[in-house]
């Protein structure tokens, strides 16, 4: 099991707006940045989001992060059947000195 | 940035797995983390380990006594060792950046991965 918890799934309309939860404890989120990577079928995860909140150059708006105390959060507003995909967050384990990832969630467009 | 992972796509069990990550458009001595993350089938990812352009590493606890991951700069490329495979390090293994300047984590960019097979 990973250091943190994901959702295994989370699906949403079209247009819709849905949010992937990214559960962990001090020792990893609660003092450290979170990112947010997304894996397309058949390739390589790709970084969304880091430092919690701050888009990576060429990410639609569409998506965001945030974090409060141990839990971060992904939101993806105005879905496209292109959004399907696997995403994961990670960060830092201060306790482990180990970069720890989510089990990952995978986003079902209906 | 660009980074490319390469090397045997099977290997036996007991064996050591060695894969290599070249780097282009960037000078690996000139700084960041670069890492290497797997990912077994239909599974999620696991980060093995990163590498600092000075040297200085950190592993996966659960994979420290078997792996070891080197830089050299002279051939801009990092390389990844995990010893006594098993069935169980089958994945796609992957080399990344850190784009964060003394940041083990977040990755960017991804190499394309490469399937390794532990099998005899």
């Amino acid at each position: 099991q990973s250091v943190l918890t994901q959702p295994p799934s989370v699906s949403a309309a079209p247009g819709q707006k849905v949010t992937i939860s990214c559960s962990g404890s001090s020792s990893n989120i609660g003092n450290n940045y979170v990112s947010w990577y997304q894996q397309l079928p058949g390739t390589a995860p790709k970084l969304l989001i880091y430092d919690n909140d701050k888009r990576l150059s060429g990410i639609p708006d569409r998506f965001s992060g945030s974090k409060s105390g141990t839990s971060a959060t992904l939101g993806i507003t105005g879905l496209q059947t292109g959004d399907e995909a696997d995403y994961y967050c990670g960060t830092w384990d201060s306790s482990l000195s180990a970069g720890v990832f989510g089990g990952g969630t995978r986003l079902t467009v209906l | 940035v660009q980074v490319q992972e390469s090397g045997p796509g099977l290997v036996k069990p007991s064996e050591t797995l060695s894969l290599t990550c070249t780097v282009s458009g960037y000078s690996i001595s000139s700084g960041y983390y670069w890492g290497w993350i797997r990912q077994s089938p239909g599974k999620g990812l696991e980060w093995i380990g990163s590498i600092y352009h000075s040297g200085s590493t950190y592993y996966n606890p659960s994979l420290r006594s078997r792996v070891s991951v080197s830089v050299d700069t002279s051939k801009n490329q990092f390389s990844l060792k995990l010893s006594s495979v098993t069935a169980a390090d089958t994945a796609v293994y992957y080399c990344a950046r850190s784009p964060k300047g003394g940041y083990v984590i977040p990755f960017d960019p991804w190499g394309q991965g490469t399937l390794v097979t532990v099998s005899s």
